[in-house]
């Protein structure tokens, strides 16, 4: 399992574009980048899975750049409710894999 | 879509006594649960996977004896904290992967969690 670097903390604003990059240098041909958004005393909750380039959902988009030694999470116009701690993970295509968590990012939205 | 349910989402017991948190996956069947715990102002700690009908597989450092796991039917995993003492007191999550819903790698999802504070 690829190892994952994250800022640990992020400042933002109401309304603004959020980007949290994500390294993974040592990412294997078959590893997934997976974001996972989790709020206090809440179990972790599935943003958005990609492989490479861009993928986008009715929450967040992804860029993967064409080496995949890193991934940008996008959260567009930020709102307070999306103060949280963003984990992102590199796994395996293999389905019922474990996930390893690094120290995730922890996004602070202040009005 | 897929729901994990966990019970209780908090307890609190006395040192020395055992605890049981249950793992259910309501809408689909699950042969392997994985079990984490977490500690304030920190990441996930993968504590062991759950398998169906056979032991679990415990992470590097964590008591066997200690968190007793088991995986008796494929909707439901419980792990149970025997002889807790306070600094077994942390949050527990379960997860499970519900099957192929990406053409991608694995995606867990998780339970509500568990808050254990042991006196």
């Amino acid at each position: 399992l690829a190892k994952t670097t994250q800022p640990i903390s992020m400042d933002s604003y109401e309304g603004q574009e959020v980007n949290i990059t994500c390294s993974h240098n040592n990412i294997a041909t078959n590893d997934y980048i997976t974001w996972y958004q989790q709020f206090p005393s809440q179990g972790p909750r599935f943003i958005i899975q990609g492989y490479k380039t861009k993928v986008t959902n009715e929450v967040a988009s992804l860029f993967i750049p064409a080496d995949r030694k890193s991934s940008t999470l996008s959260l567009p116009r930020v709102s307070l409710s999306d103060t949280a701690v963003y984990y992102c993970l590199a796994s395996r295509g293999n389905q019922g894999g474990k996930l390893i968590f690094g120290q995730g990012t922890e996004l602070s939205v202040k009005p | 879509g897929a729901v994990v349910s966990q019970h209780p989402s908090w307890v609190i017991c006395k040192s020395g006594t055992s605890v049981k948190i249950e793992c259910r996956s309501l809408d689909f069947q699950a042969t392997t649960m994985f079990w984490y715990r977490q500690f304030p102002k920190q990441s996930l700690m993968l504590m062991a996977t759950s398998n169906e009908g056979s032991k679990a597989t415990y992470e590097q450092g964590v008591e066997k004896d200690k968190f007793l796991i088991n995986h008796a039917s494929l909707t439901l995993s419980t792990l149970t904290v025997t002889s807790a003492h306070p600094e077994d007191s942390s949050f527990y999550i379960c997860s499970a992967a519900p099957g192929q819903l990406y053409s991608g790698a694995n995606v867990l999802t998780f339970g509500a969690g568990s808050r254990l504070t042991v006196l």
